[in-house]
């Protein structure tokens, strides 16, 4: 079963525009770690943020923003004001406490920006 | 600057030829991955070592083996049994055993296998 659900195969925006990833996750335990990693043309995964199950608040990073929202199992991402630079493949993914740690990735999402 | 080091970026091969993707670490970190990429499908996991001379099998470790002999080298070996082996490979390394709960995983390059 797919543990974790990024509905959005592909987002295109013009920059500056703002733009939301959706991340649904799925889990019968208590303990997990949801993440957010990027994934640029050189390949290599970046790590974005990292968030445990027993912490809600909402997180902001600079032009970044995290909304975790457990009551519907779902871990979004939004980027203000988007740049031609965040141009990319993202990646949520999660770590059970009954799954060895070991992280379950979604599909990913290709989010595009144009100038 | 530390980090994991994946070699060669690119790699092609006959069908029926087993083949070897290098990853080296020198973060000083217990833990290394090995993750398949595949258009649309996100990353799974292949085969992971907690310590020197232990690893256990992922979701997908049919098809390929490992050996973690040195904390620093993880290697994969591809081999020909393996039915599908084009794909883009990724390594991973963490400072804990356990997986990815107190630290996040930290990637190289990656290696793009074509089998033909």
């Amino acid at each position: 079963a797919q543990k974790v659900t990024q509905a959005q195969t592909e987002i295109s925006v013009v920059e500056k525009e703002d733009v939301t990833l959706d991340c649904v996750y799925e889990t019968r335990d208590t303990t997990y770690y949801l993440f957010w990693y990027k994934q640029p043309p050189s390949g290599e995964l970046v790590f974005l943020i990292r968030r445990n199950s027993f912490d809600e608040q909402n997180e902001i990073s600079g032009r970044y923003s995290w909304n975790f929202q457990k009551s519907t199992s779902s871990f979004n991402f939004t980027i203000t004001a988007s740049q031609v630079v965040d141009s990319a493949v993202y990646f949520c993914a999660l770590s059970e406490a009954s799954n060895d740690y070991k992280l379950s990735f979604g599909a990913g999402t290709t989010v595009t920006v144009r100038a | 600057d530390g980090g994991i080091t994946q070699s060669p970026k690119y790699l092609f091969r006959k069908e029926g030829q087993n083949v070897t993707l290098s990853c080296e670490q020198n973060l000083n970190h217990d833990a290394m991955y090995w993750y398949r990429q595949d258009p649309g499908q996100g990353l799974r996991l292949i085969y992971y070592s907690q310590i020197v001379n232990d690893f256990q099998k992922g979701d997908i470790a049919e098809g390929y083996s490992v050996s973690r002999e040195k904390k620093e080298s993880f290697p994969l070996t591809v081999t020909s049994a393996q039915k599908n082996p084009t794909a883009f490979y990724l390594c991973a390394s963490s400072p804990q055993q356990g997986g990815s709960m107190n630290s996040p995983l930290h990637f190289g390059n990656g290696t793009r296998l074509t089998v033909t």
